[in-house]
């Protein structure tokens, strides 16, 4: 079955250090986005990318970095720079030609971020 | 203010009970989006529309675009149903804002 894969589903990181979330998806989407959920607040955009080896900033970019370099993979890296890190990230992906505009369709299951 | 409010943001249920999770907005929109997120995290999507009605098993979701507001109804509901609900709206510009969502739980 097609899907979209994040790994891992727990991730604990110690302060000053980089982590990289993983994010697959074998369903031949072009675009592909990676949000942050907090409690009480709404999924916010943080990195999307609509073709392979290019990506846009969302919402709330600054601490955080992306790469583009296959169609099915889309790593997000959550750097020392992001002061509040503690969250449930969701990857999610979308076929433009389908839906009218580039929005997601697909969602994996997410990972939950932690500081130790 | 945020620009798609939920309501109730929790609400509990006897198996059986009809439900309705209202959603408003205060934007222009092309499109509105229902997507229910499992205990796990995971999130699925439900519904996409635009206008009128859609009803997919025991789901029911409808949308005013007048009146910028947006019901999902669950009928006979069961304790597999129970999630957090979430609205999104697609904005002006394909932007898709997201509400915080509604908790459910169905007690059997």
């Amino acid at each position: 079955d097609g899907g979209i894969t994040q790994s891992p589903k727990y991730l604990f990181r110690k302060e000053g250090q980089n982590v990289t979330l993983s994010c697959e998806q074998n369903l031949n989407h072009d675009a592909m986005y990676w949000y942050r959920q907090d409690p009480g607040q709404g999924l916010r955009l943080i990195y999307y990318s609509q073709i392979v080896n290019d990506f846009q900033k969302g919402d709330i970019a600054e601490g955080y970095s992306v790469s583009r370099e296959k169609k099915e993979s889309f790593p997000l890296t959550v750097t020392s720079a992001q002061k509040n890190p503690t969250a449930f990230y969701l990857c999610a992906s979308s076929n433009p030609l389908l839906t009218a505009g580039h929005q997601p369709q697909h969602f994996g299951d997410g990972t939950r971020l932690s500081i130790l | 203010k945020n620009e798609v409010e939920q309501s109730p943001q929790n609400l509990t249920a006897q198996e059986g009970e009809f439900i309705t999770i209202n959603c408003s907005y205060s934007v222009g929109i092309s499109a509105l989006h229902w997507l229910q997120q499992h205990p796990g995290g995971g999130i699925v999507s439900l519904f996409m529309l635009s206008s009128g009605k859609k009803k997919h098993g025991r789901l029911i979701a409808t949308i005013n675009i007048q009146e910028k507001h947006s019901s999902l109804h669950i009928t006979a509901s069961h304790p597999r149903d129970s999630a957090v609900y979430i609205c999104a709206v697609r904005s002006v510009g394909d932007k898709l804002i997201f509400g915080t969502g509604t908790r459910l739980q169905v007690f059997p």
